[in-house]
């Protein structure tokens, strides 16, 4: 089973429409992170937490929230869903163990507004 | 401001040379840098990483080297091999008080056979 799952996979949504993604972790790590990729730009961070409690905004943080239910879970929600939010969505967890950041990925969510 | 840059969008090498991807970050607070690998339809996975403390970090075919001064870290893959090929995403971050990482913008590396 893979550490770190992302649903849906695939997503098409209309203009205006909120839209939720799910990810879930069974690595154990507290810290977790959303991320969107673009042709071009590469990654870039939406939000982030340390914990259930501790929830911190990115650098590209409109348009989006999040909430996080528990340790295994953080959810990434579009309230109002805009064409530009088109983008691959990637959900991670980090790893601090040994010194070493090192962050694990999901699959990623393709979302499309129309 | 891209703080993380990788120039080359792309790459072509043959199979069984050497790949050589570039990276040049300008942020002099970051002192924690990895590389990750993507294919199509995947999260990046983790590849290699190098504190700053070092200026060299192998791992089996995977090197990766920093000059500090030069602001400027490279991933040598040795023999290349099909399966190398993917994006490559550089990532730095600045440990202390900060653990977000900050991504270039990727390079596509194909392997000919």
């Amino acid at each position: 089973d893979a550490d770190v799952t992302q649903t849906p996979r695939n997503r098409i949504t209309k203009t205006g429409k909120r839209i939720m993604l799910e990810c879930s972790q069974t690595k154990g790590h507290d810290r977790m992170y959303w991320y969107r990729q673009d042709p071009g730009l590469g990654l870039r961070l939406i939000y982030y937490s340390f914990d259930v409690k501790d929830i911190n905004k990115g650098e590209i943080s409109d348009g989006y929230s999040v909430s996080r239910q528990a340790q295994a879970k953080f959810s990434l929600s579009l309230e109002s869903a805009i064409p530009n939010q088109t983008a691959l969505y990637f959900c991670a967890t980090l790893d601090r163990q040994g010194g070493t950041d090192t962050q694990y990925f999901g699959p990623g969510t393709r979302l499309t507004v129309l | 401001d891209q703080q993380v840059k990788q120039n080359s969008p792309s790459l072509s090498v043959q199979e069984g040379r050497i790949s050589i991807l570039n990276c040049d970050y300008t942020n002099s607070m970051f002192d924690y840098f990895l590389w990750y690998k993507k294919y199509p339809a995947e999260g990046p996975t983790f590849l290699i990483s190098i504190s700053s403390i070092k200026d060299k970090n192998e791992d089996g075919r995977f090197t990766v080297f920093l000059n500090k001064s030069a602001k400027h870290l490279s991933l040598h893959i040795v023999p290349s091999q099909p399966g190398d090929s993917a994006v490559y995403f550089c990532a730095a971050s600045a440990r202390v008080g900060n653990e977000k990482l900050t991504f270039g913008t990727g390079t596509r590396l194909t392997i000919i056979p």
